[in-house]
């Protein structure tokens, strides 16, 4: 099976940053690739679709790239209601694979 | 408005069953794959089953195959998941995801509250 990993697995940056979080697949998946947001209690939220359309409603400082195996989600301008953990997801074959996550806080 | 709402979870002994469901309201329900993912207490998601907006095509994580059964029924707008043989490592909180296209090779755009499964004697 496709594995997919992320790092950082946490990261602390300050208010109005630039943070990057990388989401890597073992084998390549094409723009098979989802990101979500899932805030402390809350049920996680599609954020990016397709490696890099934005879903409707996001915030536009959120940003996807990538293709093959290596994927990128940017944060532009951290702001405090982006603190939560984001997880990356392969759908292009079961099974559909989310990686570990990467904790993202306000430093 | 897009709603999925989870029932059927709670204690179990292992080796025991439990049918949770997902009631859908809001889109046109046999016309999107639909997902299971869970979420053990304080750990991140993890896919279990998708099922196409049809039903004809089902997958399942490695770790729930032969013990886990997805169904929809297209008339009542519900999503299933028939747990059999239930372990302590299936102890979650059960979402059902919709996905944004009638295959599963989709992401899941809108997400249900989830129902917590713990399977403990």
């Amino acid at each position: 099976d496709i594995q997919m990993t992320q790092s950082p697995s946490s990261l602390s940056a300050s208010v109005g940053d630039r943070v990057t979080i990388t989401c890597r697949a073992s084998q390549g998946i094409s723009n098979y690739l989802a990101w979500y947001q899932q805030k402390p209690g809350t049920v996680p939220k599609l954020l990016i679709y397709a490696a890099s359309t934005l879903q409707s409603g996001v915030p536009s400082r959120f940003s996807g790239s990538g293709s093959g195996t290596d994927f990128t989600l940017t944060i532009n301008s951290l702001q405090p209601e982006d603190v939560a953990t984001y997880y990356c997801q392969r759908y292009n074959s079961a099974p559909h694979t989310f990686g570990p996550g990467t904790k993202v806080d306000i430093k | 408005e897009v709603q999925l709402v989870e029932s059927g979870g709670g204690l179990v002994q292992p080796g025991g069953s439990l049918r949770v469901s997902c009631a859908a309201s809001g889109f046109a329900f046999s016309s999107y794959a639909m997902n299971w993912v869970r979420q053990a207490p304080g750990k991140g998601l993890e896919w279990v089953s998708s099922i196409s907006g049809s039903g004809d095509y089902t997958y399942y994580a490695d770790s729930v195959k032969g013990r886990f059964t997805i169904s929809r029924d297209n008339s009542k707008n519900t999503l299933y998941l028939q747990m059999n043989s239930l372990r302590a490592e299936d102890t979650a909180l059960y979402y059902c995801a919709k996905l944004r296209s009638e295959i599963a090779a989709a992401a899941a755009n809108y997400w249900g509250q989830g129902t917590l499964v713990t399977v403990s004697s």
